[in-house]
């Protein structure tokens, strides 16, 4: 049972244009979300997350939209530079527990 | 700030034989430990968790078991490797709030033939 689902695959976009990764969840009792980023042979490092409370939380370029109504949230890159090519992933979690990730998102920024 | 070291970085075993995969945390005290798999194409699976000495929660039957000697030590091993053991191994820590920023080693790759 995928708790935490990236529908999408791959994403290709251009150098200085908006990214948009996508992610849904079916658990209503997860509090807590997050986003990593993966290059290729390495660990993942932490990119930004949300608290169930907040509908948004924005570093930099990135911000992180939650909608908890369609159990659905997502992360924003403006504006996307070629270093952000790698394979994005969402996770949550509930009670600081566990955490429970996608299938990831391969991201291509395009110069 | 901390860190995880993990070893070796890439390892090919052939089937049958045994694997012992290490996890070391630097720069923190009485982590939460975790080790996953990512196999090809697919997500990071949770294979074991640690919140303390000599505790351990599987979380998916399988060929594999954990142990954890030390407060920062936390290894994965089999006593004998399956093909479908293959992938990338990862281990994770978190200590301290919030629980859920888990901090990542560079990962193993491991190739059972």
């Amino acid at each position: 049972d995928q708790q935490v689902k990236q529908n999408s695959p791959s994403l290709s976009v251009q150098e200085g244009r908006i990214s948009i990764l996508n992610c849904d969840y079916t658990n209503s009792m997860f509090d807590y979300f997050l986003w990593y980023k993966k290059y290729p042979a390495e660990g993942p490092t932490f990119l930004i997350s949300i608290s169930s409370i907040k509908d948004k939380n924005e570093d930099g370029r990135f911000t992180v939209f939650l909608n908890k109504s369609a159990k659905h949230l997502s992360l924003h890159i403006v504006p996307s530079q070629p270093g952000d090519s790698a394979v994005y992933f969402c996770a949550a979690s509930k009670y600081g527990n566990k955490l429970v990730f996608g299938a990831g998102t391969i991201l291509r920024v395009k110069s | 700030s901390q860190t995880i070291h993990q070893w070796p970085a890439t390892l090919v075993q052939p089937v049958g034989s045994p694997l012992s995969l290490e996890c070391t945390v630097e720069g923190t005290s009485n982590p939460n430990l975790y080790w996953y798999r990512q196999a090809a194409g697919r997500g990071l699976q949770l294979l074991f968790y640690s919140v303390g000495i000599g505790q351990i929660s599987s979380e998916v039957p399988q060929n594999l078991s954990a142990s954890r000697p030390q407060d920062r030590q936390f290894i994965l091993s089999s006593k004998k490797l399956l093909l479908s053991d293959s992938g990338f191994y990862l281990c994770a820590g978190v200590t301290g709030y919030p629980y859920n920023e888990q901090f990542f080693g560079p990962g193993t790759r491991l190739t059972v033939l």
